[in-house]
């Protein structure tokens, strides 16, 4: 079975700065979906950046890009120059291809201090 | 705008009363999921829909079932919720292909609270 495993339960980064979130993931596949997904206070979760695990190039969406190793089954999320916005659930969740069957760690709650 | 819909946001309801909650779409995606959601934790998928093709998880108590009347909408029924079914329950659509899975869109939640 797969397993996504989030070790920080709770991070806090100062405005502007820059954080990383750490994921770590277990699964016997060779190609899957990675994904980070945040969840505000009290609103819906929203998608903040996918990785293939075909792809050896990183992904990355403006402020937020991903370290992904794939030998290493690390797929962690950094946050560059972080707004108060940011402050927020993030899960790390995985799938495998060609499944609608999402995994997710238990999530990260960051704090962003201004 | 396209979105998600969850009725009610907040549904209270008593040990052992039946309760339904609600998920529509006008994404016009043909898989719609059901997760739960508890304090501090992970969501866990309870069961999706491909388009009538109904998925349920292997762990999912038979006290939780789902209704998919058309492409639309898709109900939870709890036939007699416990104290340890008070959670958050998402709703989710994607859009399933041949060729690609695609990724998933969430609606608000909502927040169950038995007595």
């Amino acid at each position: 079975a797969q397993t996504v495993t989030q070790s920080q339960p709770e991070m806090s980064v100062q405005e502007a700065e820059t954080v990383t979130l750490s994921c770590t993931y277990d699964t016997s596949e060779s190609d899957y979906y990675l994904f980070w997904y945040k969840q505000p206070p009290s609103r819906q979760m929203i998608l903040v950046i996918r990785q293939e695990a075909y792809k050896q190039q990183n992904a990355t969406e403006n402020r937020f890009s991903v370290n992904f190793q794939k030998a290493a089954k690390s797929f962690s999320l950094k946050i560059s120059d972080s707004q108060l916005g940011d402050a927020a659930m993030y899960f790390c969740a995985y799938r495998r291809t060609r499944s609608n069957d999402m995994r997710f760690g238990a999530g990260t709650r960051l704090t962003v201090k201004p | 705008d396209a979105m998600v819909i969850q009725n009610p946001r907040y549904q209270v309801t008593q040990f052992g009363k039946p309760v339904t909650l609600s998920c529509s779409q006008t994404l016009n995606h043909n898989v719609m999921y059901w997760y739960q959601q508890k304090s501090s934790q992970a969501p866990k998928l309870l069961f999706h829909y491909y388009d009538k093709d109904f998925n349920n998880e292997a762990d999912t108590p038979d006290n939780f079932q789902s209704r998919r009347p058309n492409t639309s909408f898709c109900f939870l029924d709890i036939r007699s919720p416990g104290l340890g079914d008070a959670a958050m329950y998402l709703c989710a659509t994607s859009i399933q292909t041949v060729s690609s899975y695609n990724e998933q869109f969430f609606g608000p939640g909502t927040r169950l609270t038995v007595l």
